[in-house]
């Protein structure tokens, strides 16, 4: 079985542009989530999707971030215009169930913001 | 306060030592409990879940204290291969949206010594 995709591994950008993180769950995961890790700090939850439907984007830290799952399959999230403090590693997971029983993680998006 | 802390460390010990690692937690809403482990530059891999009667898998053993709301992991006869950052984790339904989110804490290194 597949696990978690992410892609890109790296991106580095500068200031004000625009970036796209994509992830693929794994096959039949109806439960994605985004995580960030900004140095120094630790991996805070971003937001969960349930199928195509955003369920919480309580962390989502701005409306710099717009996160998708159209038809409920892959997922992206677009940062625009990127910011320095946006620079982190980016981790998205996917359960089968609620999450109740913990996540298995992509190998996450690291993104400099320059 | 942080909701999860944990002893940042680094913990240097020689292989064969036993270690030991604590984790508080200050919601006592908190549903489920793991212990990921986090190797440099990786994604964070659930280690293993934490329950209330204590759970053991090999040299690894997990406890649960529900009414002093502290986790610990134990980690017997070390190897070299043990050397990583061990990240706690606790699950809880976020306030509003119905959904598990998961709430880290910073981490604690560990290396193994030769």
């Amino acid at each position: 079985e597949a696990g978690v995709t992410q892609f890109p591994s790296h991106s580095v950008i500068e200031k004000g542009q625009t970036v796209t993180l994509r992830c693929d769950p794994i096959s039949g995961h109806d439960n994605l989530y985004w995580y960030r890790r900004v140095m120094g700090k630790e991996i805070k939850f971003l937001l969960h999707f349930v199928k195509e439907s955003k369920q919480d984007e309580s962390g989502m830290p701005n409306n710099r971030f717009l996160a998708e799952r159209t038809g409920g399959t892959y997922s992206t999230l677009k940062v625009q215009p990127a910011e320095l403090e946006d620079s982190g590693v980016y981790f998205c997971a996917s359960s089968q169930d609620t999450g109740i029983g913990g996540y298995t993680f992509g190998s996450g998006t690291r993104l400099t913001v320059v | 306060r942080k909701e999860v802390e944990q002893d940042p460390g680094p913990f240097n010990v020689p292989e064969g030592a036993t270690v030991a690692f604590n984790c508080t937690y200050s919601n006592s809403a908190s549903q489920s409990f793991f212990w990921y482990r986090q190797d440099c530059r990786k994604e964070p891999k659930l280690l293993m879940s934490v329950y209330s009667s204590g759970n053991e898998d090999g040299r690894f053993t997990a406890q649960l204290n529900r009414a002093s709301q502290y986790i610990s992991l134990l980690i017997r006869d070390s190897k070299l291969s043990d050397s990583a950052t061990y990240l706690c984790a606790v699950n809880r339904v976020a306030p509003g949206a119905g959904s598990y989110q998961l709430t880290f804490g910073k981490g604690t290194k560990l290396s193994v010594i030769p």
